[in-house]
């Protein structure tokens, strides 16, 4: 299986900072044939299920904010918060969908608080 | 409005079995791959298990195999995950998630159900 590794687990920035998250998987994401990266970038609340940020490693998802960005291709990705929040305090995961068979593995997390 | 809704947790001893359930609507359930994933207390995410449309795949991650197994049923818009001798490590928020695109194991999740805990204890 892929293993999935992210880090800091944890960093607190400052409102209106920016705060980065890597992720690291085991084995390349980037599938040749169409040139994409199956990683996807999850946001936890306390209480709530996983919310879809970031797909492909760099496509939005609907709704979110652009401060949100991912960004690396292969093997290391980075997802961006370019101004954080109050509201982005949250759990942040990756996932890579690329294994076949199907069995989808996630970083273990990080968490971003206020500084 | 796309909604998945679990049931069937609760408190099990070691050994026991218990079946969950997921409600889907809002969406034609029949396009869809769908996975269980779980969360231990205070832990990660994990996922858990996936099915085809048609039930004719099925995988799941190495900790479950030959203990839980997971089924759908497309004329009630439901998804299941009977799970058997059951142990303390089992025990977790479980969620049901939708691939995001019809046909498409590979896809990220797009929609989760709110969960339900699974308690595995003596």
């Amino acid at each position: 299986d892929i293993v999935m590794t992210q880090s800091p687990d944890s960093l607190a920035v400052s409102l209106g900072e920016r705060a980065t998250i890597n992720c690291k998987s085991s084995h390349t994401v980037l599938y040749s044939s169409n040139n994409k990266n199956y990683l996807a970038w999850y946001q936890q609340k306390p209480g709530q299920p996983p919310k879809l940020l970031i797909y492909w490693a760099s496509t939005r998802e609907s709704g979110v904010p652009d401060r949100f960005s991912g960004s690396g291709s292969g093997t290391d990705f980075t997802l961006t918060i370019s101004s954080l929040q109050a509201e982005d305090v949250a759990v942040y995961y990756c996932q890579q969908y690329y294994s076949t068979p199907p069995r989808f593995t996630f970083g273990p997390g990080t968490k971003v608080d206020i500084k | 409005e796309v909604q998945l809704v679990e049931s069937g947790g609760g408190l099990v001893q070691p050994g026991g079995s218990l079946r969950l359930s997921c409600a889907a609507s809002g969406f034609t359930f029949t396009s869809y791959w769908m996975s269980w994933v779980r969360q231990a207390p205070g832990k990660g995410l994990e996922w858990v298990a996936n099915i085809k449309q048609d039930g004719s795949e099925r995988y799941y991650v190495d900790s479950v195999k030959g203990r839980f197994t997971i089924s759908r049923d497309n004329a009630k818009n439901s998804l299941y995950l009977q799970m058997n001798s059951l142990r303390a490590e089992d025990t977790a928020v479980y969620h049901c998630a939708r691939h995001y695109y019809e046909s498409s194991a590979f896809a990220p999740f797009d929609y989760w159900g709110q969960g339900t805990l699974v308690a595995v204890s003596s």
